[in-house]
């Protein structure tokens, strides 16, 4: 079975500043998505930034970018220039095409300081 | 496009009651899944439907049962409520089911207090 762990349970940052956060992976195929959902207190899940296991470039999405390590099955989102908006707890997500699921991490508070 | 809808947003029930969430995916969508959201287990997978077919299930009990209808709207119902069941139900719906890199929207929840 596919596991995430997100060994962060809260990360801070200050305002414009960086932050990484962490996640690995376990699995055993070769074909799957990683994907950075984002939850603030209204509670609505929301895409941030997905990567495809078989590309090697990592994903970007404006200040949104992953450092994706496949063989260390690790995939780590940095948010640059960090703003308060971007205060949420945030899910790392595993999903292959075989399974209807996507497996989820167990999130990290991300607070931002003004 | 309205986004996904779920209802009611907040529930309170007893022990031993049942209860239906209610979930409208947007509209060209077919596939509607659920996820039970608490802060022990975190986020865990309890079935996808796609064209009213389940094609996905966890592991929960049976008491744990669902149903997408022909307008894709899913209904996910939990009968003789336990204290563990109380969460934050979330569901989300994508155009097409079994599809790796296929994007979930994400609905607001349902969150349900069993006392």
């Amino acid at each position: 079975a596919q596991t995430v762990t997100q060994s962060q349970p809260e990360m801070s940052v200050q305002e414009a500043e960086t932050v990484t956060l962490s996640c690995t992976y376990d699995t055993s195929e070769s074909d799957y998505y990683l994907f950075w959902y984002k939850q603030p207190p209204s509670r609505q899940m929301i895409l941030v930034i997905r990567q495809e296991a078989y590309k090697q470039q990592n994903a970007t999405e404006n200040r949104f970018s992953v450092n994706f390590q496949k063989a260390a099955k690790s995939f780590s989102l940095k948010i640059s220039d960090s703003q308060l908006g971007d205060a949420a707890m945030y899910f790392c997500a595993y999903r292959n095409t075989n399974a209807g699921k996507s497996t989820f991490g167990d999130g990290t508070t991300l607070t931002v300081k003004p | 496009k309205a986004g996904v809808t779920q209802t009611p947003r907040y529930l309170i029930k007893t022990r031993g009651q049942q209860v239906t969430l209610s979930c409208s995916p947007i509209s060209g969508h077919r596939s509607v899944s659920w996820y039970q959201q608490t802060p022990g287990q975190g986020l865990q997978f309890l079935f996808e439907y796609f064209s009213e077919t389940q094609r996905n299930k966890g592991n929960f009990p049976g008491r744990f049962s669902g149903r997408q209808f022909s307008n894709s709207r899913s209904e996910m119902n939990v009968s003789t409520l336990e204290l563990g069941d109380s969460a934050l139900y979330l569901c989300a719906s994508s155009l097409v089911a079994g599809a790796a890199n296929e994007k979930l929207f994400f609905g607001s929840g349902t969150q349900l207090s069993v006392l």
